[in-house]
């Protein structure tokens, strides 16, 4: 399977801290995603970051790519309680047109 | 939420019985897709459809049909419900260049329990 892995598959932190999540995937992509998951909700995409691209930032985010390593990263810094919620890296793969998941982080940020 | 409608979002249906899931989208996109979403696993593809008419197995498909008449329009059928399609279903949607460039956009979810 081309599904990715988070670690850790849960993550809880106290308010005010960074949060780092790791997703290791098995094949060559051209775009690696992160999406985050309220509880009972849909997925909300988060960042795309290009297989050409080393590192990206959006607001509160970081995200890294390594792609000899076939592994990424996502930071969040300063965290909130509103950040609590499951986290999730998706991959494509070449000629594609649709993502493979990951199973998660849970992160639940304690006020 | 994009404009991404599931319906129904809850249902219970027994071992053996048809079930018809239904995505609706007004946002015009190209590609549609069903995940399931099971604890352990994260989310599966079913099947996702590139255009009308037009669709594509995922990894989990068995037991699974689709169709797409309309653009804006995406149904899952299971044929016959059996307890191992017990699960939470999500719809996506993403524009004309695929999910490779482009984010995808999910519905609510509909919760599936089969007797």
């Amino acid at each position: 399977s081309q599904q990715g892995e988070e670690d850790p598959q849960a993550l809880s932190i106290q308010e005010g801290e960074n949060a780092t999540m790791n997703c290791s995937y098995k094949t060559s992509i051209n775009n690696l995603q992160w999406y985050r998951q309220n509880s009972g909700r849909g997925l909300v995409h988060l960042i795309l970051i290009r297989s050409n691209e080393r590192e990206k930032h959006s607001g509160r985010l970081r995200v890294t790519l390594d792609t000899s390593k076939k592994s990424s990263s996502l930071l969040i810094t300063a965290s909130r309680a509103a950040d609590t919620a499951s986290y999730f890296c998706a991959t494509d793969s070449t000629g594609a047109n649709n993502l493979f998941f990951g199973t998660g982080t849970r992160l639940t940020v304690i006020p | 939420d994009a404009g991404i409608t599931q319906s129904p979002r809850h249902k219970v249906t027994e071992t053996g019985t048809p079930v018809t899931l239904r995505c609706h989208q007004t946002e015009n996109h190209r590609y549609m897709y069903w995940y399931r979403q099971d604890p352990g696993h994260g989310l599966r593809l079913i099947h996702y459809s590139y255009g009308v008419k037009d669709t594509d197995k995922g990894e989990v498909s068995d037991g699974y049909s689709v169709s797409r008449s309309k653009t804006e329009d995406f149904l899952l059928t299971l044929e016959s419900a059996t307890s191992s399609q017990t699960s939470v279903y999500f719809c996506a949607i993403s524009g004309d260049s695929g999910s490779s460039y482009n984010e995808q956009f999910f519905g609510p979810g509909t919760r599936l329990t089969v007797l």
